[in-house]
């Protein structure tokens, strides 16, 4: 298959602390994107990252690739109780989502 | 500027009854897409238009699915007949081009098949 695999499935935290969630895949990949999706609605494009960038930010955003493990990390900083959201990522040459990560941040 | 726009929000039909989805994308996006999105799974592209053209629609189930995009604008996905494992949200989606332009989405019709 070539879905991504995320990683947790799903994740809990309190208000201001970091929650990180991963992505792999069983083929190499490229760029990939990061979408947010709020439930009961469509998704939110968070960020792309290149194949030639290891990490890039934005806002609290932090996202890593690494090509050669197939692999890319989010980092939400200081989280907020509005980023309980499910997370996805995606390969942008196959349109292939991951399983998704739900995010769960508590008051 | 206006999102992408679909419509119905919700759709209740019996299996083997047809129905069919609206979308109309953000001005000047060329690229559409159309994803099914399964309860707990994250969304499979069912099919993506270039322009009216059909880029990629290698996981459509032909047999009763089918999509078009009036005008190189707006776009209809219609099921027919509806079978029980197509209780999904339909999303559509719209980008300026291909590749890796962001895509931006509607809030989907959730399909339900009795």
């Amino acid at each position: 298959s070539q879905q991504g695999e995320e990683d947790p499935q799903a994740l809990s935290i309190q208000e201001g602390e970091n929650a990180t969630m991963n992505c792999s895949y069983k083929t190499s990949i490229n760029n990939l994107q990061w979408y947010r999706q709020n439930s009961g609605r469509g998704l939110v494009h968070l960020i792309l990252i290149r194949s030639n960038e290891r990490e890039k930010h934005s806002g609290r955003l932090r996202v890593t690739l690494d090509t050669s493990k197939k692999s890319s990390s989010l980092l939400i900083t200081a989280s907020r109780a509005a980023d309980t959201a499910s997370y996805f990522c995606v390969r942008t040459d196959k349109l292939i989502f991951g399983t998704g990560t739900r995010l769960q941040v508590f008051p | 500027e206006a999102g992408v726009a679909q419509s119905p929000r919700y759709k209740i039909i019996e299996k083997r009854q047809s129905v069919a989805f609206w979308c109309n994308p953000i001005s000047g996006h060329a690229t559409l897409y159309w994803y099914q999105q399964i309860l707990g799974q994250g969304p499979k592209l069912l099919i993506q238009f270039q322009n009216n053209g059909v880029v990629d629609d290698s996981q459509l189930p032909k047999d009763r699915f089918s999509a078009e995009r009036l005008k190189g604008v707006d776009s209809t996905l219609k099921i027919q007949p509806a079978k029980l494992e197509d209780s999904a949200v339909y999303l559509c989606a719209s980008s300026l081009g291909q590749g890796n332009q962001p895509q931006h989405f509607g809030d989907g019709t959730r399909l339900s098949i009795l």
